[in-house]
């Protein structure tokens, strides 16, 4: 069974400061996806990222980074220089690769608060 | 790309009552669907999936059922409402693409308030 753990319920920083949202996960499958999204205040989730699990490379879009390891089953997403218009509930999920094994388990989220 | 449509965006029923939710998908054939329900304050909680035209699986037993009419149709029903039905209900997208695209894509949701 397959199974995404955000410890961190609620964070809140001050606007421009660093902040790192955890992600745990457990699978058997020997590959996978692991996936972020973002939930605004308007309720839709958007997606941010896709990772395959063959791929530990670190992956950076403009403020935003994500730190996979393997070793650790960790999927971490950064923000750097956090905006008020990060504020949101952040979401990671995990999926198979295999046919059939296509649906995708979700962490409780974290909801993150940036103070101005 | 994908384009998720939902409705109602919001409404209020009393308990007892029917509803029925529906999603549509453009831009796309062939998806994964799936309804999820959030509620307040809490994570998401899988409903159904399908997988093609009348084919659903359902993830936990509820008063909830759903159905598939049309490769890009969606529908969340009940026949009677419960409180605990009160959530915000997502419609979600999924194509399975030779890339390995797994990524759901979600529609607006529906905020459902049973009173």
């Amino acid at each position: 069974a397959q199974k995404v753990t955000q410890a961190q319920t609620e964070i809140s920083v001050v606007e421009k400061e660093d902040v790192t949202l955890d992600c745990v996960y457990e699978t058997r499958d020997t590959t996978y996806y692991l996936f972020w999204y973002k939930q605004p205040p308007s309720g839709e989730l958007v997606f941010l990222i896709r990772r395959n699990s063959f791929d530990e490379q670190n992956e950076i879009s403009g403020r935003y980074s994500w730190n996979f390891q393997k070793s650790t089953s960790s999927f971490n997403f950064t923000i750097t220089a956090s905006q008020v218009v990060d504020s949101a509930v952040y979401f990671c999920a995990l999926s198979g690769v295999t046919f059939g094994n296509e649906k995708l388990t979700f962490g409780t989220g974290t909801r993150l608060t940036i103070i101005p | 790309s994908q384009t998720i449509h939902q409705w109602p965006a919001t409404l209020v029923q009393p308990v007892g009552s029917p509803l029925s939710l529906e999603c549509t998908v453009e831009g796309t054939s062939n998806p994964n669907l799936y309804w999820y329900r959030q509620a307040a304050g809490r994570g998401l909680q899988l409903l159904f999936y399908s997988v093609g035209i009348g084919q659903i699986s359902s993830e936990v037993p509820q008063n909830l059922s759903a159905s598939r009419p049309q490769d890009r149709q969606f529908i969340l029903s009940s026949k009677k409402l419960l409180l605990s039905d009160s959530g915000f209900y997502l419609c979600a997208c999924q194509k399975l693409g030779l890339a390995g695209s797994r990524e759901l894509f979600f529609g607006e949701g529906s905020r459902l308030t049973v009173l």
